[in-house]
């Protein structure tokens, strides 16, 4: 069974701090999504990354691919409020499972102010 | 746009009862899924419908059934329902040719609890 490890699970910082959540995993992913959610709403689409060590990025958020295509990052510069939320990470593609995306556990951000 | 709908926002259940969940999607997406969403444990695929006429299991599909009734609708079945069934269900769609890699588009949810 293929898993897909976040960390922290949890992280509670002030506004202008930066951030890294992990995603990990002992197998080999074809593509990687992240989604964020907010309370009461289903998770939308960050970003789909796809080649080997794949940087992308969107405003303040920064995510990488593994170059083996096992891991990636999410990076938040100068966290502001307004993105708190939960952040989950989804493989898809991998060998040995039905192609169906496997989600993380979520890593759950709260930034004060 | 509507996207993803799911009915009802919120349940209570006693053990033992049934009831339907209910999702339609206006994107014209081929493929539909079902997840539910517990504390610490990310979201887990019960059921999902790769086209219309098409179901099959995911990773948790005990003690649940599934209908693709069309194109747009996708619903799920709790025919006894169990306390370990409290959950947030997902109803989630995505386009043609990128059911496994494409885009999910999600619902708001459905917030169910079982007594």
């Amino acid at each position: 069974t293929q898993l897909l490890e976040q960390s922290p699970q949890f992280l509670s910082i002030q506004e202008g701090e930066n951030l890294t959540v992990y995603c990990n995993s002992s197998s080999v992913f074809s593509s990687l999504q992240w989604y964020r959610q907010e309370p009461g709403e289903g998770p939308v689409l960050l970003v789909t990354v796809v080649t080997g060590g794949e940087v992308k990025k969107l405003k303040r958020l920064t995510f990488q691919f593994g170059d083996a295509r096992k891991d990636s990052s999410l990076h938040i510069t100068a966290a502001q409020p307004g993105d708190t939320g939960l952040y989950l990470c989804a493989g898809a593609g991998g060998s040995g499972n039905t192609g169906k995306l496997i989600f993380g556990q979520g890593t759950t951000l709260q930034v004060k102010p | 746009n509507a996207g993803v709908t799911q009915t009802p926002k919120f349940q209570v259940l006693k053990t033992g009862q049934s009831m339907t969940l209910q999702c339609a999607q206006d994107m014209n997406h081929n493929s539909m899924y079902w997840y539910r969403q517990d504390p610490g444990m990310g979201l887990r695929l019960i059921y999902y419908s790769a086209s219309e006429g098409t179901t099959d299991k995911g990773e948790v599909p005990n003690g649940y059934n599934v209908s693709r009734l069309n194109k747009r609708e996708f619903s799920l079945r709790l025919e006894s329902a169990a306390p370990s069934q409290t959950s947030v269900y997902f109803c989630a769609s995505s386009a043609p040719g990128q059911m496994n890699t494409g885009e999910l588009f999600f619902g708001e949810g459905s917030r169910l609890t079982v007594l």
